[in-house]
């Protein structure tokens, strides 16, 4: 079945670093997302991508975030200048399209900002 | 801001046993889906509903969409320790790229 891969499982960075999330989205899959959630904390939405560009982002999305599709399989979220705070898992998610189906999230990266 | 407000937040019941979890919101979604979360890993999808009223079943699990597509319920019957899980609900509003999720439901069965 297919499914998102995310990489890596489990990242470890020092405060001030930056760090790029990566994901494989479902191969036929058209929108991407990325979320987040602080432990012990509801999910949030980041940001939805759409044809190489943003189509939606969130108040948390600021300047030191990014996403990119640098080829035609790959997804990720690079944040600059890591702060404490960021400290949470990250999913990815795809879905065919838009908001009336189904997405489909990935296992997940744990980032721990020291 | 669109909210999703889930109840209750925590449940513990024995094996057997009947539960509804709810997630209510004054926003209208033009979707909403059902997932659970075991620690330390992905929301995984469960059921879509889309259309006002509708209910679907999965095996022991009922899931219902309120007429007005501002609320939802998830009905588990005869609960098993393998239902154990957080549960989230996730709405999508009409016109957006974006999935709101609720505040989530921990459910714990007990053998």
């Amino acid at each position: 079945e297919p499914e998102v891969t995310q990489t890596p499982s489990h990242q470890v960075t020092q405060m001030g670093q930056e760090v790029i999330l990566r994901c494989v989205p479902i191969s036929n899959h058209l929108y991407f997302y990325w979320y987040r959630q602080i432990l012990g904390q509801k999910v949030e939405f980041l940001v939805s991508f759409y044809n190489n560009e943003i189509s939606e982002k969130s108040e948390i999305f600021d300047d030191q975030f990014s996403v990119e599709r640098p080829d035609g399989s790959n997804f990720t979220l690079k944040i600059r200048s890591t702060k404490l705070e960021d400290s949470a898992m990250y999913f990815c998610a795809s879905s065919e399209t838009g908001g009336i189906t189904e997405a489909f999230f990935g296992q997940g990266t744990r980032l721990t900002v020291v | 801001t669109q909210l999703l407000e889930q109840s209750p937040q925590f449940l513990s019941i024995q094996e057997g046993e009947n539960l509804t979890v709810y997630c209510n919101s004054s926003s209208v979604f033009s979707s909403l889906q059902w997932y659970r979360q075991e620690p330390g890993e992905g929301p995984v999808l469960l059921v879509t509903v889309v259309t006002g009223g509708e209910v679907k079943k999965l095996k022991r699990l009922t899931f219902q969409f309120g007429d007005a597509r501002k609320d939802s319920s998830l009905h588990i019957t005869a609960a098993q320790p393998g239902d154990t899980g957080l549960y989230l609900c996730a709405g999508a509003a009409s016109g957006t790229y974006k999935y709101i999720f609720g505040t989530g439901t921990r459910l714990k069965v007990l053998a």
